[in-house]
């Protein structure tokens, strides 16, 4: 069974840095397609990054230059680090993979998210 | 980028309605559209896939149509677990997801 758990998220001022954590099991990190994405409070998701199991990573302008996706094959866990945070990145943070679904990618399983507040 | 407009935004049922959620995308995404329910504290769960492609375990009564730039979810009868958010998500180019259609009890 596919599980992913998100740790890391908190309270962070304006301008610091956090990183997220998703530990997987169930399934390879390392051979799959996965991704970040975040929803604000009352809002719709927004996809904040993503890591092909070639490496390529991709962002939305929202993000690019300060968010980066990464990952430990040997942890078989997934990362988000984040920098230069705004109020605006106050969130909760979900990772997700990534599968095809009738020939492109979609988002499949889910983790429970991570809190992350943006405040002075 | 691609923007994903759905309405409405609020829509209030009585269990039995058959419910109708529309979703706009600013350029044509072909048929590559998803739907996701998520309910209060969960993650969202995917329905529906390229646009009228149903996911294994979802019930029947959940349909999907539309193809370019409009698309429709339709609940045939509405049951009391289905009282939730509705969204709409392109995956043609990267990921956009529309803003929502809350369904509420009547």
């Amino acid at each position: 069974e596919v599980q992913l758990e998100e740790s890391g998220g908190g309270l962070v001022q304006p301008g610091g840095s956090l990183r997220l954590s998703c530990a997987a099991s169930g399934f390879t990190v390392r051979t799959n397609y996965m991704s970040w994405v975040r929803q604000a409070p009352g809002k719709g998701p927004e996809w904040v990054s993503g890591l092909y199991s070639d490496g390529t990573t991709y962002y939305p302008d929202s993000v690019k230059g300060r968010f980066t996706i990464s990952r430990d094959n040997s942890k078989n866990t997934l990362y988000l680090q984040m920098n230069s945070l705004r109020a605006g990145d106050t969130a909760i943070y979900y990772c997700a993979t990534l599968r095809s679904y009738g020939g492109k990618q979609a988002f499949d399983s889910w983790g429970q998210g991570t809190v992350v507040t943006v405040s002075s | 980028d691609i923007q994903m407009t759905q309405s409405p935004s609020t829509l209030s049922a009585s269990v039995g309605d058959r419910v109708t959620i529309t979703c706009r995308a600013s350029q044509s995404i072909s048929t590559w559209l998803a739907w996701y329910q998520q309910k209060p504290g969960k993650a969202p769960k995917i329905l529906i896939y390229k646009a009228s492609s149903l996911q294994s375990g979802v019930p029947s009564r959940f349909s999907g149509s539309g193809s370019g730039t409009e698309f429709t979810l339709t609940i045939s009868s509405l049951q009391p677990d289905d009282f939730a958010t509705y969204y709409c998500q392109q995956y043609n180019s990267y990921w956009t997801f529309g803003q929502g259609t809350k369904v509420e009890i009547k």
